[in-house]
């Protein structure tokens, strides 16, 4: 299995703020995602990181709110960009490793976020 | 319809009984198949995928995959009070990506 670390772990914003969030990977890993998970409810993903190059984002989900930057192949961000009380969630990055035969995807512990 | 479909339950076990999760899906062309378990408040954590029709054995769990029939469950045997916790059937569906079910909720009462 891989360490997936996140940061912030928790954060509580304004309305209209942006925040960034940091999800780095102890091993190399083929894949990176980030996924929103409301109160009470399952995971829902937000986008691929994609290494080099601009994220792919699920229907839903635009860049000019949620950029990703992906600038290796164990580091990713993503933004939360003006911010709403909608936007209070989990936010959780998650990847496949990279030396391993199957396409099992691990989480990280996620970020907590609460817009005021 | 949802491509992952879940009981929500609770579902009430007696410690030491067999906690048994359903999930079923919708898109004939997934192939890859996990179970993860999420206490309130953390991360999923995984505890099993399976690729293969039949069962897979590990510990106390047993997961079971029937492509044909688009089911894929979970058991849990000798259930105890430490296996209360949400528990997420994720699918990776032919165009690559991971969708979660709803999740059912498992109480183990003692």
């Amino acid at each position: 299995s891989a360490v997936i670390s996140q940061k912030p772990s928790r954060d509580i914003c304004q309305r209209g703020t942006s925040l960034t969030i940091q999800c780095q990977v102890d091993s190399q890993v083929t894949m990176m995602f980030w996924y929103r998970q409301q109160p009470g409810q399952s995971l829902t993903l937000i986008a691929t990181a994609n290494q080099g190059s601009e994220a792919t984002y699920e229907s839903g989900f635009v860049i000019d709110k949620f950029p990703i930057s992906r600038p290796n192949l164990t580091f990713s961000t993503l933004t939360v960009s003006n911010m709403s009380p909608e936007d209070s969630s989990i936010y959780l990055c998650s990847s496949i490793l990279l030396d391993t035969s199957t396409d099992t995807q691990y989480f990280g512990p996620g970020t907590r976020l609460t817009v005021l | 319809q949802k491509e992952v479909e879940q009981n929500s339950g609770p579902l009430s076990v007696p410690e030491g009984a067999i906690a048994s999760l359903n999930c079923t899906y919708s898109d004939r062309g997934s192939q890859s198949f996990f179970w993860y378990r999420q206490y309130s408040g953390k991360s999923p954590e995984l505890i099993m995928f399976i690729y293969s029709n039949g069962d897979k054995e590990d510990g106390r769990f047993t997961a079971q995959l029937n492509k044909a029939s688009q089911y894929v469950s979970l058991l849990i045997r000798d259930s105890q009070p430490s296996d209360s916790a949400t528990y997420l059937c994720a699918v990776r569906g032919s165009w690559g990506k991971l969708q979660f079910g709803a999740g059912t909720q498992v109480v183990v009462t003692p």
